[in-house]
Order: structure tokens, then sequence, then C-alpha cells
């Protein structure tokens, strides 16, 4: 079965960094399409980000620049590292598992919530 | 980026009814468009790939349909557990993108 657990959020104040982690067990992150997610307070989900292949990265319009994805292969973790973060930036995040080959987002964790306030 | 649009916004049916949620896209993703079901306090459940597709343990009685820029998702005989907010997304270009959701509530 796989399972993908969050953690890292917090409160951090606009401008600050925060780093999210994401363990993964039942599948290898290396070898899998492996995102981001995530929904503000009162909002929709919107898709933040990805890494698959050797490495290879996307991200949303609104994030590029500021946060980056990684994994770690040794330990099969996904990270998100966020900077210059905005009040805008506060939701619920959740690391995704995409389907074989990058189709739909099959498998969610519970999430971690991030808040950007002063 | 692609532009995915959702109609309506909300939709006030009762159990056991059909209802049919429609997804727009900016241009055409073919048949690149996923659906999930999301309730509160709950991580989102994929229901549909390739546009008609059901995934893993999703009942017959949710069905998806359309290709190019016109896509629906239809519920047959509405039960208490569907209530809750779906979302279509195409995967067929980055960014992905996400429709602003239909919430399907108890009339």
């Amino acid at each position: 079965e796989v399972q993908l657990v969050e953690s890292g959020g917090g409160l951090v104040l606009p401008g600050g960094s925060l780093r999210l982690s994401c363990a993964v067990s039942g599948v290898t992150v290396s070898t899998n399409y492996m995102s981001w997610v995530r929904q503000a307070p009162g909002k929709g989900l919107e898709w933040v980000s990805v890494v698959y292949g050797g490495g290879t990265t996307f991200y949303a319009d609104s994030v590029r620049g500021r946060f980056a994805i990684s994994r770690d292969d040794s330990k099969n973790t996904l990270s998100l590292e966020m900077n210059s973060l905005r009040t805008e930036d506060t939701a619920l995040y959740y690391c995704v598992r995409d389907q074989s080959g990058g189709g739909g987002m099959e498998v969610w964790g519970q999430g971690t919530t991030v808040t950007v306030s002063s | 980026e692609i532009v995915m649009t959702q109609s309506p916004a909300t939709l006030s049916v009762s159990p056991g009814e059909r209802v049919t949620l429609s997804c727009r896209a900016s241009q055409s993703v073919p048949s690149t468009l996923a659906w999930y079901q999301h309730k509160p306090g709950q991580a989102p459940r994929l229901l549909i790939y390739g546009a008609s597709t059901r995934a893993t343990g999703i009942p017959a009685r949710f069905s998806g349909g359309g290709s190019g820029t016109e896509f629906t998702l239809t519920i047959n005989s509405l039960q208490s557990e569907d209530f809750a907010v779906y979302y279509c997304q195409q995967y067929s270009r980055w960014p992905r993108t996400f429709g602003q959701g239909t919430k399907v509530e108890v009339k």
C-alpha cells in the first residue's frame, strides 16, 4: 500500500521560509511522478509543482522562483523548499503520487498546514 | 496555462437523482482529463482519468465523458456519500490546472 505522510508545516512570517517533507512508503520516489498540491482556506485545489524522471521539475506560475521541489532517493522522501513566503501561500499542502507516466493524481497524503501571517 | 472552467458552481440535489457536472478547457487537452471528489477533512480522491476511465474502486454510478475541450462527470442515483466538491484537472500540459470546483449539496 502506498502511503504519503507530510510534515513541516507551521506558522511563518511573510518573507520567511519553510521546508515541507513527505515520507513515502510503498513506492519509490525516483521512479514516480511526485507532486505538491495546495488548498487555500475556502478555495479550490491548486497544483504547485512536480518532480519526475531524472529530476525534471515544473512549477505553477504563482510559486516559480520562490519554491523548489526535490527528492531524496536514499530516504525515499519528497520535499518542498518555500522561500519569500506570502500571505497567499497560506494553505493545506498535499503530497501526491501521480499515476504511472504522469496521469491522474492517484495517491494523496493527508496534508500539512502552512500559515503565513504577521 | 490552460484554464479549466467548471459549471455550475453549486448543484442542489436530492439523493437518488442523477447529476451532470461540466468542465471546459481553454484549449484542447484530448483525453488527458481527471475528476476528483473532495470531502471536508479528507484528501481528494481520484474518480476518473483519461476522461472516462474509472479509477480503482470507484463505483459504476460515476461516469466521465467528453474530449478536446468539453467534459462531463455524471453521477447516477446520487448516494448520501456523494455530497462533496468535484474538481476536474487537465494533465495535457504543464502547469497542470484544476477547475474551480462544483459543490454538490443536499437540496
